[in-house]
């Protein structure tokens, strides 16, 4: 079975660092696009990142570039999303899914709250 | 970027019915298209992958059609474990897109 568990969330003054994590299990995560993706509360679903089965290929949201680093770990089937620079418009529930027929597994979710 | 614009934002229904949310594209995405059903407080689920193919063990009430820039999203037979909110996605370029929303209601 197919499971995504996203952790490393909490609260963090604007300005401040978080970085998440997204384990992994049920399938052969080294083969497989990832991607996170966010919900402000009450808001719709933001596209945050995407990385490649062997990290060469990263991308991101025009919202997070240059503050936030998308990453993962084949050997420990794990995905994490380094977060610098955070601002209150970061506060939202960050999901992982894994990019296959565009993001057919989520986790449950995480969340980021960015307030002083 | 792709924008993709769903209509309605909110639609109300009752048990039994049928309805249909559409989903537009700015530009052509090669049937890269994803419909995404989320209930409060939880994860997506995805639904339908490439336009019209049903995702694993989602139930045949749910299909998608479209091409090009225009696709809808149909759920027959509505019960009520189908209200929800339902979103489209364009996966077929970055920065991937979501449209806002259908907010599925109980009539």
């Amino acid at each position: 079975e197919v499971q995504l568990v996203e952790s490393g969330g909490g609260l963090v003054k604007p300005g401040g660092s978080l970085r998440l994590s997204c384990a992994a299990s049920g399938f052969t995560f080294s083969s497989y696009f990832m991607n996170w993706v966010r919900q402000a509360p009450g808001k719709g679903l933001e596209w945050v990142s995407s990385i490649s089965s062997s990290s060469s290929l990263m991308y991101y949201a025009d919202s997070v570039k240059g503050r936030f680093t998308i990453s993962r770990d084949n050997a420990k089937n794990s995905l994490y999303l380094q977060m610098n620079g955070l601002r209150a418009e970061d506060t939202a529930v960050y999901y992982c899914a894994r990019a296959s027929k565009s993001s057919d597994y989520w986790g449950p979710g995480t969340l980021v709250t960015v307030s002083s | 970027d792709i924008q993709m614009t769903q209509s309605p934002s909110s639609l109300s229904a009752s048990v039994g019915d049928s309805v249909t949310i559409t989903c537009r594209a700015s530009q052509g995405i090669n049937n890269f298209l994803a419909w995404f059903q989320q209930k409060p407080g939880k994860a997506p689920k995805s639904l339908i992958y490439a336009a019209s193919s049903l995702q694993s063990g989602v139930p045949s009430k749910f299909s998608g059609s479209g091409s090009g820039t225009d696709f809808s999203l149909t759920i027959s037979s509505l019960q009520p474990e189908d209200f929800a909110t339902y979103y489209c996605q364009q996966y077929n370029s970055y920065p991937y897109t979501f449209g806002q929303g259908t907010k599925l209601e109980i009539k």
